[in-house]
This record gives structure tokens, C-alpha cells and sequence, in this order.
């Protein structure tokens, strides 16, 4: 099992532009996650997923958009990339809604907004 | 408003033991995680408490105090891979994790 995978791995972007991030599992895991990590600072929840279909906003959504068409997939979408978006951003997921199921992290993803 | 409450960086000895401590204030509570994530890596899962009392879990050992907002990750007979940042995080009410900064755990032989 490949567990939770991130494309790409890195990626520099201008003022702008837009940009997918693709996050994969293959878990069969029901709830997935878009965090971002900046230094000095906790990791940041974007939005998040209950299941295939559904998603919501968590504490810092403004600016990025998500899709989970398919239950081992959940994107996240830069509309118009600002250099405050540069972070490293981590893709996780859990089994479901029990308080006691850890999360699963991807590798991450380097943004860089110039 | 909710916060997690964890020291920037600790600095231990090899083969000693190191306690990291975290403070939490959050809407509801409904349980405490430790990660390690080391540089430029994924968090991966250590522990999670959801009752008072102390988890072991071979090296490491977890702690919490729910009427005092307190957790703390011990680790025991420090080794170099041990070097690592220590993120604590508490669950809320709406079952979202409310992470701290994390905690840089500098091992020196």
C-alpha cells in the first residue's frame, strides 16, 4: 500500500496563476484533510472532507477551493496564487469520525508564490 | 479562543530522557495526539490519550490531565533518530485537530 500520496512534490508559481495540488489514498479511508504548515506555526487546517461528494471549511479556506469526486482522491485548488500562499501543504486522512483514529500524512507539497 | 501551548525547542543528551509538555485550551475536548515529524517529513501518529493517566509505548510514554489542560510526551533513552519536532494536538468539540507549533527536539551525543 502506497498509503497517501501528494502531487507534485514541489512547485514555484507567480503571482496568479492557478495550480491543482492532487492527493491520493488507498486506505478506503473515509475523511481527508488539507493542511497547511508555515514556520513557527501549527499546521493549519484548509478544508476537509466527511466523504465522496462532501466537503468543508476549516480554520483558513480563503483562496483555495476543493473537489472529492472520488472517495480516494481529494484536490485542492489555488484560483489565483498570492505569495502568502507559500507554505508546504499536507494532505491527510483518517478511517472515519471516531475521535480516537489518527491521521495519515502524505509527503507534502513546497509552494513557492513569487 | 483555542490554543496549544508547547515549548519551540528542547535540547537533551543520548540515551537520556526528555519530557515535552503541552498545554491546551479548546472548545470541548474529546482526546490529545502526539506526532513526530522529522525534518522535511510527514507527521507520523505517537500516541493519543483520551482519559487521565499515563500510555506507555515502549521509548515513549504519553500523559494526560484533563482537569488541568496538561499532556505531556516522555521519551526515554534518547537515540540520534529521536531528533525530531513534537507536535501535540488537542481534539475539539467538532472533532477538528487544534495543533501547537510543535516542539524541536535537538539530541547531542
Amino acid at each position: 500500500n502506497a498509503g497517501v500520496t501528494q502531487t507534485p512534490k514541489f512547485r514555484v508559481l507567480k503571482t496568479g496563476q492557478s495550480m491543482t495540488l492532487l492527493c491520493a489514498q488507498d486506505m478506503n479511508h473515509e475523511y481527508m484533510y488539507w493542511y497547511r504548515q508555515d514556520p513557527g506555526m501549527g499546521l493549519r487546517l484548509i478544508h476537509y472532507s466527511v466523504g465522496e461528494g462532501t466537503t468543508a471549511k476549516g480554520e483558513v479556506p480563503d483562496g483555495y477551493n476543493v473537489s472529492r469526486l472520488k472517495k480516494q482522491n481529494f484536490l485542492l485548488g489555488l484560483e489565483s496564487a498570492a505569495p502568502s500562499q507559500t507554505s508546504v501543504y499536507f494532505c491527510a486522512s483518517a478511517e472515519g469520525e471516531f475521535s480516537y483514529n489518527e491521521q495519515f500524512f502524505g509527503p507534502g507539497t513546497r509552494l513557492t508564490v513569487l | 479562543g483555542q490554543n496549544i501551548d508547547q515549548p519551540t525547542e528542547m535540547t537533551a543528551t543520548e540515551g537520556a530522557i526528555v519530557q515535552i509538555n503541552c498545554t491546551y485550551q479548546t472548545s470541548g475536548f474529546n482526546g490529545l495526539f502526539w506526532y513526530q515529524q522529522h525534518a522535511g517529513e510527514a507527521p507520523t501518529f505517537l500516541s493519543y490519550n483520551v482519559l487521565d493517566g499515563l500510555e506507555e509505548k515502549g521509548r515513549f510514554s504519553s500523559f494526560l490531565s484533563r482537569s488541568k489542560g496538561y499532556s505531556y510526551l516522555l521519551l526515554k533513552e534518547l537515540q540520534m533518530k529521536d531528533s525530531a519536532s513534537y507536535l501535540c494536538a488537542a481534539l475539539d468539540s467538532n472533532y477538528q485537530l487544534i495543533w501547537g507549533a510543535g516542539t524541536k527536539l535537538i539530541i547531542k551525543p
